[in-house]
């Protein structure tokens, strides 16, 4: 079946470090994958997402770029800042009739001043 | 512009009580909603879709059921809570290629 595994964390780096997280994926087929984010107390938010291979998403000075060699599309970010700090998730759809996302279990980022 | 609602924020319930979460949605007609649950230390997972009114596909066996009395309403209920329960629960609907989630409800089964 369709499945994501990303990295464990919490991953704690301080301000103007760089991030990743990792995310690989198991699917049939073509998936579109994703990146969605989660403040303390909210829902989730679309990040970024790539629909087809060696795409690259890229939003809020994140980036992800589908590698459909590596079945991976790992998270990316330059300088991060502490309002960063969120759980983000990884997400695969296999492109139905309707959006039916497969995500990871989560990242959690905490990041320090 | 499309929106969606979600209540209550938090909700703490005893075991063996009845429980009822409720979506709206704006902005849209005949969506496709979802209702997902995030358990402490899982993923996401996804719990029942509607493409339609009355239209409800369960995705996991379990103690819960969903209704679609109205095209953008969607309920999330049970008739008595376990302690399992407990987690995050998120409603979602899709605009054609993405996934639109509410703020959630924060449900401790106690």
């Amino acid at each position: 079946g369709n499945s994501v595994t990303q990295m464990e964390g919490p991953v704690t780096l301080s301000e103007e470090a760089f991030l990743t997280i990792n995310c690989t994926y198991t699917a049939t087929g073509y998936p579109s994958l994703f990146w969605y984010v989660q403040y303390p107390g909210e829902g989730l938010q679309l990040l970024l997402k790539a629909t087809k291979a060696d795409d690259k998403g890229s939003n809020k000075g994140f980036e992800a770029t589908y590698r459909k060699e590596t079945t991976s599309f790992h998270l990316e970010k330059g300088s991060v800042q502490v309002s960063d700090s969120a759980v983000y998730f990884c997400a695969l759809s296999t492109n139905t009739g309707f959006q039916k996302l497969v995500f990871g279990t989560g990242t959690r980022l905490l990041v320090s001043p | 512009s499309q929106t969606i609602h979600q209540w209550p924020a938090t909700l703490v319930q005893p075991v063996g009580s009845p429980l009822s979460l409720e979506c709206t949605v704006e902005g849209t007609s005949n969506p496709n909603l979802y209702w997902y649950r995030q358990a402490a230390g899982r993923g996401l997972q996804l719990l029942f879709y509607s493409v339609g009114i009355g239209q409800i596909s369960s995705e996991v066996p379990q103690n819960l059921s969903a209704s679609r009395p109205q095209d953008r309403q969607f309920i999330l209920s049970s008739k008595k809570l376990l302690l399992s329960d407990s987690g995050f629960y998120l409603c979602a609907w899709t605009s054609p290629n993405l996934l639109h989630f509410g703020n959630g409800t924060r449900l401790t089964v106690t």
